[in-house]
């Protein structure tokens, strides 16, 4: 499985754009990334996912450069209930499970 | 409207005691997972199962058991084998895409 690598954690005010970069240097050609975000003593949440290029979705944005080796999720202006822990992760249609790093704390200040 | 329930919310066990902890699941998926999530860390896989009838350990499944009879049911029992049962343990089903479930708090007494 492709190992990512995250910021351990980042700080924003209220209403600013936040861009979480991840690296995935060992992505494989059929790996897809997806992000999930995860409140306190909930179970993470599906946020987006994609292959390449540029995805957008209601919440949030998912960049990718074309050699795959990084991708950056970009949260618009971000609100105090965005604090939260993301997780970037690289897999394939799911034939071996995903692997959870320690993810992005963010916190959003007022 | 579709989804994965766990339960109990909270467990509370005893040295020495077996605990099963419920998922269901009516997502019809194919694949269900169980991690366990320590305080201020990621999640680490226990056990999943991709199709009824089979499942496979992950990287923490010693101390834990599984079975897989129904393709909506993947309980999860920690056995008194393992030593520091205490964490967050939640459930997931899916392939591209997880839906996890709220989570059980199992704590020992």
């Amino acid at each position: 499985l492709a190992k990512t690598t995250q910021p351990i954690s980042m700080d924003s005010y209220e209403g600013q754009e936040v861009n979480i970069t991840c690296s995935h240097n060992n992505i494989a050609t059929n790996d897809y990334i997806t992000w999930y975000q995860q409140f306190p003593s909930q179970g993470p949440r599906f946020i987006i996912q994609g292959y390449k290029t540029k995805v957008t979705n209601e919440v949030a944005s998912l960049f990718i450069p074309a050699d795959r080796k990084s991708s950056t999720l970009s949260l618009p202006r971000v609100s105090l209930s965005d604090t939260a822990v993301y997780y970037c992760l690289v897999g394939d249609s799911g034939n071996t499970p995903l692997v959870f790093g320690k993810g992005t704390r963010l916190s959003v200040i007022a | 409207d579709g989804g994965i329930t766990q339960s109990p919310k909270y467990l509370f066990r005893k040295e020495g005691q077996n605990v099963t902890l419920s998922c269901e699941q009516n997502l019809n998926h194919d694949a269900m997972y169980w991690y366990r999530q320590d305080p201020g860390q990621g999640l680490r896989l226990i056990y999943y199962s991709q199709i009824v009838n089979d499942f496979q350990k992950g990287d923490i499944a010693e101390g834990y058991s599984v079975s897989r009879e129904k393709k909506e049911s993947f309980p999860l029992t920690v056995t008194s084998a393992q030593k520091n049962p205490t964490a967050f343990y939640l459930c997931a089903s899916g392939s591209y895409g997880y839906t996890f479930g709220s989570g059980t708090r199992l704590t020992v007494v």
